[in-house]
């Protein structure tokens, strides 16, 4: 079975700086997807940025960069240029490719990130 | 844009009384989600669906049940309610399958929060 780790329980960075969240996970699949999500305090959680696994490439998205390090099963992300609305609960995710319209998100227990002004 | 919507943001109820609550989308997305997230455990998949009628247990089924008698609509029935499911409830979709990029990106509801007292 697949587990989705996140070492960080609340994380803290100033206005402007970089913060990186931790996330490792444990799989023996080979095909397989990484997702971060942003879940802002009373609002819907949605998607930051994805990760396949076959692309040895890091996935990035304005200020947000995953480093996805596929032996070491780790996938952090780091905002660059913190901002006030960082602010959130942020998810890791993992997802294997494999069974047609049955593959479920196994998600970690989240990193509360505060951003202070 | 994809819109997710649930039923109640906030709700309270008896021990004992069936719950009903209700998700819907917009997007003909195949597949429905629902999960309970609770500080430090994170988002646990209570069960999905990938088809009308279709449907399949996840992790914490124990004390739930749902139905999808329509693509867009997919409800989690507290058959008797209890104390110990006092959770925040979120809904999701995605497409089904594998193929065009982004398919796979999963849309979350707002959630509700239910109280059972």
């Amino acid at each position: 079975a697949q587990t989705v780790t996140q070492s960080q329980p609340e994380m803290s960075v100033q206005e402007a700086e970089t913060v990186t969240l931790s996330c490792t996970y444990d799989t023996s699949e080979n095909n397989y997807y990484l997702f971060w999500y942003k879940q802002p305090p009373s609002r819907q959680m949605i998607l930051v940025i994805r990760q396949e696994a076959y692309k040895q490439q890091n996935a990035t998205e304005n200020r947000f960069s995953v480093n996805f390090q596929k032996a070491a099963k780790s996938f952090s992300l780091k905002i660059s240029d913190s901002q006030l609305g960082d602010t959130a609960m942020y998810f890791c995710a993992f997802m294997k490719q494999g069974s047609y319209n049955t593959d479920k998100l196994i998600f970690g227990t989240g990193t509360r990130l505060q951003v202070f002004p | 844009d994809v819109k997710v919507t649930q039923s109640s943001r906030y709700l309270v109820k008896r021990t004992g009384e069936k719950v009903f609550l209700e998700c819907v989308q917009d997007m003909d997305h195949e597949n429905m989600f629902w999960y309970r997230q609770d500080p430090g455990l994170g988002l646990r998949l209570i069960y999905f669906s990938y088809d009308v009628k279709m449907k399949e247990k996840g992790d914490i089924p124990e004390g739930y049940s749902v139905s999808r008698e329509k693509k867009e609509r997919f409800s989690l029935i507290l058959e008797s309610a209890s104390t110990n499911q006092t959770s925040m409830y979120l809904c999701a979709s995605r497409f089904g399958g594998w193929g065009r990029e982004g398919r796979y990106e999963q849309y979350f509801g707002p959630g509700t929060r239910l109280t059972v007292t």
